[in-house]
């Protein structure tokens, strides 16, 4: 069964650094990998979406790599601002047409001004 | 604007009485589906459906009943509401199964509380 594992669970670093964060998936046999940010009570945005074939991903100060090889992706954020302060989840699709999907437990961002 | 709807985002109510939460997108999305949020627990999927007339179990689905009578339509129902059911609620879609890579659309959530 797949497992999805965010480390680390909470993250506190200072503005203007940049920082990466980590996301394990147990089973490489993946359709892609999905990074969403959630602000606190708020629904999920959509960060990034890796296929499996893709090997990263870039939305302005974000990049998402993609190795499933070692079962992992990492969301790489530039120049860090105290508006990325939020929760970041991973997901993966999983089963025939993917219509299961596992969320990782999420790292949780604080961006100190 | 391309959205995914849910209502009510807040509701109290009490064990037994049914409920029911809707969701609606806007963007003619075949795939939908159900997720509830715990702490320390994550997001569990609860139903999903990949059609109109077709839904299936996710990993949570105890408790709960879905239909899908309408494509842009995916209401949860909850029969006899428990404490155990109180829970942060968001509803997903997506163009097509997640396997095409089309992502989702998450709705902004409704927070349930059951005294």
């Amino acid at each position: 069964k797949q497992e999805v594992t965010q480390i680390p669970a909470a993250l506190s670093v200072p503005e203007g650094e940049n920082l990466v964060l980590n996301c394990s998936f147990t089973d490489s046999a993946i359709y892609n990998l999905q990074w969403f940010r959630q602000d606190p009570g708020k629904g999920l945005t959509s960060l990034l979406l890796i296929q499996s074939s893709q090997r990263e991903q870039t939305s302005g100060r974000l990049n998402a790599s993609l190795d499933k090889s070692s079962g992992r992706s990492t969301l790489y954020i530039a120049a860090s601002q105290p508006g990325d302060s939020a929760t970041y989840l991973c997901a993966v699709p999983q089963g025939t047409g993917g219509f299961k999907t596992i969320f990782g437990a999420g790292t949780r961002l604080f961006v100190k001004a | 604007e391309a959205q995914v709807t849910q209502n009510p985002r807040y509701l109290i109510t009490v064990t037994g009485k049914k409920l029911t939460v809707t969701c609606s997108q806007n963007m003619n999305h075949e795939y939908m589906s159900w997720y509830r949020q715990d702490p320390g627990l994550g997001l569990r999927q609860i139903y999903y459906s990949m059609n109109v007339e077709v839904t299936d179990k996710g990993d949570v689905p105890e408790g709960y009943k879905v239909s899908r009578k309408e494509k842009r339509n995916f209401p949860l129902i909850l029969e006899s509401p428990s404490p155990n059911q109180t829970s942060l609620y968001f509803c997903a879609s997506s163009l097509s199964p997640p396997e095409r890579n089309y992502g989702y659309t998450f709705g902004s959530g409704t927070r349930l509380t059951v005294v």
